[in-house]
């Protein structure tokens, strides 16, 4: 079993709806990163959190440290959003990143 | 400010040869990681380099290495190529340990025949 697990592995919706991709992990960890990968391979880090909620633009993310769980959220999503978002966990201690295997996901206009 | 640059962006080598590859962080970056993406395994952490050390290595063989210069500049090695070493090396730099945020490079893609 992967120590980072996200759901769902694909996901298509229509402009404009409200996405949730969601992350769990089952190792105690000292921070959580959401990435996004464009076809083509660029990644780009969207959140990097330990513990709440942040916000940016049409992007959400949150953190249940209780719980080992995160989600992101996007906000009238457009196809521009379209593209593989990755989370992955620093294990606490050691820091190494574990990676989850991402969500694929397709807006359609 | 210069993003993460890396050399070269594709490669194609000979089972069996080796390889080196290159990362430039962005200036004042101390610390450059560097990870492996293939559509079997996803992402994988491969090292971590601060300072010049290695500070974390993944769970890869012997055969791939690396270092980090004074000036930040880090670089990996794969010795002795095998087919499944083919992937996209990515490698990222931050202002401190992998649990700051991460700037990642454009990647090298590697293809061993």
């Amino acid at each position: 079993k992967n120590e980072v697990e996200q759901s769902p592995q694909n996901l298509t919706a229509q402009e404009g709806e409200f996405i949730t991709i969601n992350c769990s992990y089952s190792v105690g960890i000292s921070a959580l990163h959401w990435l996004q990968q464009h076809p083509g391979g660029g990644i780009v880090s969207l959140f990097m959190l330990s513990s709440g909620k942040k916000k940016h633009g049409r992007l959400i993310a949150t953190i249940n440290i209780q719980e080992k769980h995160s989600s992101l959220h996007i906000t009238a999503s457009h196809p521009r959003d379209s593209a593989v978002y990755i989370c992955a966990a620093n294990n606490f201690g050691n820091e190494k990143l574990t990676f989850g295997t991402g969500t694929r996901l397709t807006i359609i206009p | 400010k210069a993003g993460v640059t890396q050399t070269p962006r594709y490669l194609i080598k000979t089972r069996g040869q080796q390889v080196t590859l290159s990362c430039s962080p962005i200036s004042g970056h101390r610390s450059v990681s560097w990870y492996q993406q293939t559509p079997g395994q996803g992402l994988q952490f491969l090292f971590e380099y601060f300072s010049e050390t290695q500070r974390n290595k993944g769970n890869f063989p012997g055969r791939f290495s690396g270092r980090q210069f004074s000036n930040s500049r880090s670089e990996m090695n794969v010795s002795t190529l095998e087919l499944g070493d083919s992937a996209l090396y990515l490698c990222a730099s931050s202002t401190g340990p992998s649990s700051y945020e991460q700037y990642f490079g454009p990647g090298t893609r590697l293809t061993v025949t």
